[in-house]
């Protein structure tokens, strides 16, 4: 199947610090990619669906301006998580589809100190 | 409105069969999924199948659909070890890259020797 590679696999960043993940469709094209968070032992939350040369759609309770996303390119979706706190602190995922199926990314273990 | 619920734990003898559920509330779905994802890792597409089947088997996994009562399953036949991990199945309205996946609560299955 198709190959999403997100990066980096993990990060510790510092309160107040900003931290950048990015999303890669390797061997497709995709013109929109899904970022999820996901908390210990709970399912995958939708956070934003990322639109190639517009603006990324949020769903509702998502920040816009706390988690910037941006879709540069037909391959590129990052989404930056502005002033870190601890409670953002979490699994991200990110997702993008070939048609019917869908792939993920390995995800990015965000710990912020 | 979207809502999917799965039963929480699900713990099997290696060799015997697991099933584990789904339920869905909107019936407007497309496609509904299955993923695997193991500890700290993203999620891995095990399959899907398309709301006019009622069925669909790939090796040692059978999927059932009950429409009408909006019931998904997934039975991994002779599970192993290696079969360990969190379970989720995944609505979607369609399968276009643009249609976003809603993801269930997860099924943690443990196999034992």
């Amino acid at each position: 199947g198709a190959v999403v590679s997100q990066h980096p696999s993990w990060v510790i960043c510092k309160s107040g610090t900003s931290v950048k993940i990015e999303c890669r469709s390797l061997d497709f094209q995709a013109t929109t990619m899904f970022w999820y968070r996901q908390f210990p032992k709970q399912s995958l939350m939708l956070m934003a669906t990322s639109n190639e040369g517009s603006k990324a759609t949020y769903e509702q309770g998502v920040e816009k301006d706390k988690f910037l996303i941006n879709h540069a390119s037909l391959t590129l979706s990052t989404l930056t998580v502005t002033s870190a706190h601890p409670e953002d602190s979490s699994f991200y995922i990110c997702s993008a589809r070939d048609g019917i199926e869908a792939f993920f990314g390995q995800g990015t273990r965000l710990t912020v100190v | 409105g979207e809502d999917v619920e799965q039963s929480l734990f699900l713990s099997v003898r290696e060799g015997d069969s697991s099933v584990i559920n789904c339920t869905y509330t909107d019936s407007s779905s497309t496609y509904l999924y299955w993923y695997k994802q193991e500890p700290g890792a993203g999620l891995q597409l095990l399959t899907y199948i398309f709301s006019n089947m009622d069925m669909k088997q790939d090796q040692r996994l059978t999927v059932l659909l009950n429409k009408k009562d909006k019931h998904l399953s997934l039975r991994i036949a002779d599970t192993q070890t290696g079969d360990s991990a969190i379970y989720f199945c995944a609505e979607s309205m369609g399968g276009r890259n643009t249609d976003k996946l809603i993801f269930g609560t997860g099924t943690r299955l443990q196999v034992f020797p």
